[in-house]
């Protein structure tokens, strides 16, 4: 069974709108983190924004929120006010414990383009 | 200063031929990984090193020999690279129960 699940292979949105990129995972570790990354067209991959899951508040930075609904699983990031730039490949991942070691597994990935 | 190195940025070979790619981080992180970047940008965990010791070895042909020499380095070495071998590899560390993995530039191999 997939543990991350990102079911927007592609994406578009004007420039200066807001736009949801959906993300659901699965696990059975009470202890887990989520992040978002962006990998734009130079392939490097960009940390965004991370939440673990007994933070009570959704995480922000800058333009990008998280919207972590626990009870749905689902943790998906919101860009607000989007820029030409941000058009990449955006994808979600999730630390959990595998063994008593830590393990970080990727979705399948969105590509989100920007409209001018 | 780059956190997590990966040396070559670019690696084109010939069928058959054996290539290692190099990765170092200067962040003291005790967990390091390897992962593949497919033509259709899926990422996927192939090893997990935690101080020099595996911990994951998600089914990967055995040509594939990942090499910790200390808890700074991991290595990957492949033998007999196949044409389906083509694809870019990230490097990547992360602290004990930390929030993110911190990435490499990756590197794309290409088989001929």
């Amino acid at each position: 069974a997939q543990k991350i699940t990102q079911t927007q292979p592609g994406m578009f949105v004007q420039e200066k709108e807001a736009v949801t990129l959906d993300c659901t995972y699965d696990t059975s570790d009470p202890s887990y983190g989520l992040f978002w990354y962006k990998q734009p067209s130079s392939g490097e991959m960009i940390f965004l924004i991370y939440q673990g899951s007994y933070d009570q508040q959704n995480a922000t930075e800058g333009r990008y929120s998280l919207n972590f609904q626990k009870a749905r699983k689902s943790a998906n990031l919101v860009i607000s006010a989007s820029q030409l730039g941000d058009s990449a490949m955006y994808f979600c991942a999730m630390r959990e414990n595998s063994g008593g070691y830590q393990k970080v597994t990727f979705g399948t990935g969105t590509k989100l383009q920007v409209i001018p | 200063d780059t956190a997590v190195s990966q040396t070559p940025k670019y690696l084109v070979t010939q069928m058959g031929n054996d290539k290692s790619i190099k990765c170092e981080q200067n962040l003291g992180h005790d967990t390091m990984y390897w992962y593949k970047q497919d033509s259709k940008k899926f990422l996927k965990i192939m090893f997990s090193y935690n101080n020099k010791e595996l911990i994951i070895n998600e089914t990967v042909p055995n040509r594939f020999s990942p090499k910790s020499p200390d808890k700074a380095h991991l290595n990957l070495h492949i033998n007999s690279l196949e044409l389906g071998d083509s694809a870019v590899y990230f490097c990547a560390s992360s602290p004990p129960r930390g929030r993110e993995a911190f990435f490499g530039q990756g590197t794309r191999l290409t088989v001929v």
